[in-house]
């Protein structure tokens, strides 16, 4: 079946706008997760999804950012005000329960 | 603080010879370790998956090997080809969590 998909692939926004980046799961995935990779670094931990229960929001780096995920599928990863410390790929996995999980391409964002 | 080290920063050798990336962690416990390939725009991909008593585990001409008491690892590659060209990273899952903890990865680069 299909993979996870992220759309956009790339994104180029002026610094204090906001950008909305949208993550499709694999179907029947119960678990989904949001990864910022900044360029030379480790993946770093955004949020967590599973399920019904309240998302872990502990990676977040700031309240500019905020994700939800709507009827357990599609979610949405949404950059306030972004600055330019927020240029950066970010990927979006998914995974039945804590299994294995399985990456998007990524969206990489410029802010300018 | 948990942490995941890889070492070299990056590596450039020739089509059909064998190389070894290395992976130091202080992670503990821990559940599982992992190496990830990730082409370059691509999400990673997933090539070994060890529990803490594995000592070896491989995957066609990829072999991971983990040494628990040391806290390291290793990723051997035989008989390089082009297309292994990528960047080479080193998870840790934190016993009972799903949270990743993420080395920066090694970038091999393969010429003919």
């Amino acid at each position: 079946g299909a993979g996870v998909s992220q759309s956009p692939s790339n994104k180029v926004t002026e610094k204090g706008k906001d950008v909305e980046l949208r993550c499709d799961p694999i179907s029947g995935h119960t678990a989904l997760y949001w990864y910022r990779q900044s360029l030379g670094q480790g993946l770093e931990f955004l949020i967590y999804f599973q399920g019904n229960s309240a998302p872990d929001k502990s990676g977040l780096p700031s309240d500019r950012f905020s994700a939800e995920r709507t009827g357990g599928s599609v979610s949405t990863l949404t950059i306030q005000r972004t600055q330019q410390e927020d240029s950066a790929v970010y990927l979006c996995a998914s995974s039945f329960s804590s299994g294995e999980q399985y990456f998007g391409p990524g969206t990489r964002l410029t802010v300018t | 603080k948990n942490q995941v080290e890889q070492s070299p920063q990056s590596l450039i050798i020739l089509e059909g010879k064998n190389c070894t990336l290395q992976c130091n962690y202080t992670v503990s416990p821990f559940s599982n370790l992992r190496w990830y390939k990730q082409d370059t725009g691509r999400g990673p991909v997933s090539l070994t998956i060890m529990t803490f008593s594995e000592n070896t585990k491989s995957n066609g001409r990829y072999t991971a090997t983990l040494d628990a008491d040391t806290k390291q690892s290793s990723l051997h590659i035989t008989a390089s080809q082009l297309s292994d060209s990528a960047s080479y990273i080193c998870v840790v899952i934190p016993d009972s969590n799903y949270q990743l903890i993420w080395g920066a990865g090694t970038k091999l680069i393969i010429k003919p």
